[in-house]
């Protein structure tokens, strides 16, 4: 079956830095690939996604690349805020299927 | 528009109660999801609902859990004589159709003494 592996954390970060948080994946076809956000106190709420290889999925300044070749999909942003503090979930998804299978989760600090 | 809701936000109860989950989706949604989030860990996916009906219920941990959706909206998540790995939080998602992106609701955090 599908499973998600991304990097542990918790990453620690100042204001304004780079962020990459790394995602790869194992599927069967060709699946779609989400990141999923959890800020503090709320619940869950889709980033962004990409449904086939070469997708740039995009949203609040964050962006992925579907890359197929290193069945990788990692998240980057490139100016951290304080506000963006949170886990973030990678995820993956059969195409047809209902089953979305997640990551454990990163969490992100980011410092003023 | 309103969310999905979850009910109760937090659960505490002792050991070998049975709890019931509720989950309200979005109107309209006619797929319902339930997933658990240990601490630590990542979404375990429980069961899903297509309308009324659960086609495969394998991602339930035990017998001692169980679902309902009726009426094509509000969903129960029952666990009976609950156990302490049970401590965990619930979470109910719900999407237009299936395939389609998943709205989460805020979770029930259930915690077993």
């Amino acid at each position: 079956g599908n499973s998600v592996t991304q990097m542990e954390g918790p990453v620690t970060l100042s204001e304004e830095a780079f962020l990459t948080i790394n995602c790869t994946y194992t599927a069967t076809g060709y699946p779609s690939l989400f990141w999923y956000v959890q800020y503090p106190g709320e619940g869950l709420q889709l980033l962004l996604k990409a449904t086939k290889a070469d997708d740039k999925g995009s949203n609040k300044g964050f962006e992925a690349t579907y890359r197929k070749e290193t069945t990788s999909f990692h998240l980057e942003k490139g100016s951290v805020q304080v506000s963006d503090s949170a886990v973030y979930f990678c995820a993956t998804r059969n195409t047809g299927g209902f089953k979305t299978i997640f990551g454990a989760g990163t969490r992100l600090f980011v410092k003023a | 528009g309103a969310g999905v809701s979850q009910s109760p936000s937090n659960k505490v109860t002792e050991k070998g109660k049975d709890v019931e989950l509720r989950c309200d989706p979005i109107s309209g949604h006619t797929a319902l999801y339930w997933y658990r989030q240990s601490l630590g860990q990542g979404l375990e996916f429980l069961i899903y609902f297509q309308g009324n009906s659960a086609p495969d219920k394998s991602g339930l941990p035990s017998d001692r859990f169980s679902a309902e959706r009726t009426g094509g909206s509000v969903s129960t998540l029952t666990i009976q004589r609950t156990q302490q790995e049970d401590s965990a939080v619930y979470l109910c998602a719900s999407s237009a159709e299936l395939n389609q992106p998943q709205h989460f609701g805020d979770g029930t955090r259930l915690s077993i003494l």
